[in-house]
């Protein structure tokens, strides 16, 4: 069946070290993954998304890495700040398919 | 301005009651969507509707019917509510049916009692 799962619920992390958020997906034949970041109170906010034929992507303090091999994502958090806390999450998709599919979460607390 | 806005954002009623959650988007996407996040924040698909067609059906009571008047509105209409029916649910949209990056809005939280 169909999963997108994490290893960690949750992560903590001191203000000003960098973070990483991993995912485990299941299906091969996914095509895109996104990376949501859920604040309490608020619904999931768009943060970084990678396509099946590329193996890294940047953004502002982001990257994400994909590892085809091993069906393996991850979100790194460069310089990790207070704003950074809440919950993130990994999807995929395939491009044949409507549904986007959302792994289980893992949430980001910051240390001052 | 709200891309994506739902109401109401809090709901709270009795069991056996019906009940509906609206949502409005201004991003001029074509595809809307229902999901439904449970306690533990899990996220699951339940409608999505292109162009005011249905397009996504997941496996969800008859007792949750959605309705899109217009591309821009997706509403959902819960009959019978039942306490395992109480979540966070989402509404989202996205440029087309196949278009990668959904838009969340701020979720309703229903409670039923």
């Amino acid at each position: 069946g169909e999963s997108v799962g994490l290893h960690l619920p949750t992560l903590s992390v001191q203000e000003g070290d960098n973070s990483i958020i991993n995912c485990a997906y299941s299906n091969s034949a996914s095509d895109y993954f996104i990376w949501y970041k859920q604040e309490s109170g608020k619904g999931p906010q768009f943060i970084i998304d990678i396509r099946s034929n590329m193996d890294k992507r940047q953004g502002q303090r982001v990257t994400v890495l994909l590892n085809k091999t091993v069906k393996h994502l991850s979100l790194q958090i460069a310089a990790t700040q207070p704003g950074d806390s809440a919950v993130y999450f990994c999807a995929e998709k395939m491009d044949s398919s409507y549904k986007l599919i959302f792994g289980s979460g893992t949430r980001l607390l910051v240390r001052p | 301005d709200t891309a994506v806005s739902q109401t109401p954002k809090y709901l709270v009623t009795q069991m056996g009651n019906d009940k509906s959650i609206k949502c409005e988007q201004n991003l001029g996407h074509d595809t809307m969507y229902w999901y439904k996040q449970d306690s533990k924040k899990f996220l699951k698909i339940m409608f999505s509707y292109n162009n005011k067609e249905l397009i996504i059906n997941e496996t969800v009571p008859n007792r949750f019917s959605p309705k899109s008047p217009d591309k821009a509105h997706l509403n959902l209409h819960i009959n019978s509510l039942e306490l395992g029916d109480s979540a966070v649910y989402f509404c989202a949209s996205s440029q087309g049916p196949t278009t990668d990056t959904q838009y969340f809005g701020p979720g309703t939280r229903l409670t039923v009692l």
